[in-house]
């Protein structure tokens, strides 16, 4: 069974502090890890796609990176805007179904 | 272009109930997928619609039962309601039969309290 596990559960921060997090994550054949963001009272909202141990992918503020076993999702210098729930999402290669499994999300409070 | 659907925007019911949720797809999509996110907890696929069928199904109960329409619109169903069935359901759309989900745009989900 495909497992994803996101640390820390919450986070606060000060504007400016950056800071990591984690997702871990246990799949029968990776087929793509991916980021969401998600704001009170909306759906997530798509960040990056990570295929395989060694990619990274950058966008503003946020870097994610991936290993064999995990993936890190850096914020540098963040901003009170970047507050919100990060999720984590894997899909598998195995059984040919690619339902996704999603970690519960870290939140991250960013004080300005 | 509107985005991706749904409706109502909060719901409340009480245990042994029947819900029915609605969601319209983003234009040009015509798949739809369906997701219970408990408070706390990260989104679980219930299941996937394409060309009126349901093609994938997550670890849901029979309680949980759609339809995709013509015009690609869909509905989750769940019978029987309970306690545990309080969570935001997030519809999502896309193109095409392989779940994407790079690719899914999710609505703002639609709120459903069972007491």
């Amino acid at each position: 069974e495909d497992q994803v596990t996101q640390s820390p559960e919450a986070l606060r921060l000060q504007e400016g502090e950056s800071s990591s997090l984690n997702c871990s994550y246990t799949v029968s054949g990776l087929r793509g890890l991916f980021w969401y963001r998600q704001d009170p009272g909306k759906g997530p909202e798509f960040l990056f796609t990570l295929y395989s141990a060694g990619e990274e992918k950058e966008k503003e503020r946020l870097k994610a990176t991936l290993t064999k076993k995990e993936s890190f999702l850096h914020i540098t210098a963040p901003k009170p805007e970047d507050s919100a729930t990060y999720l984590c999402a894997v899909q598998a290669t195995s059984g040919g179904s690619y339902i996704p499994t999603f970690g519960r999300g870290t939140s991250l409070i960013v004080h300005p | 272009d509107a985005g991706v659907t749904q409706s109502p925007t909060h719901l409340i019911k009480t245990r042994g109930q029947q819900v029915t949720l609605r969601c319209s797809p983003k234009s040009g999509h015509d798949t739809v997928s369906w997701y219970q996110q408990a408070l706390g907890q990260g989104p679980q696929f219930i299941f996937q619609y394409y060309e009126e069928e349901e093609r994938q199904r997550g670890n849901f109960p029979d309680r949980f039962s759609g339809h995709q329409f013509p015009n690609y619109s869909s509905e989750l169903n769940v019978n029987a309601l309970l306690l545990g069935d309080s969570a935001l359901y997030l519809c999502a759309s896309s193109l095409g039969a392989v779940i994407q989900i790079n690719e899914q745009f999710f609505g703002p989900g639609t709120r459903l309290t069972v007491l």
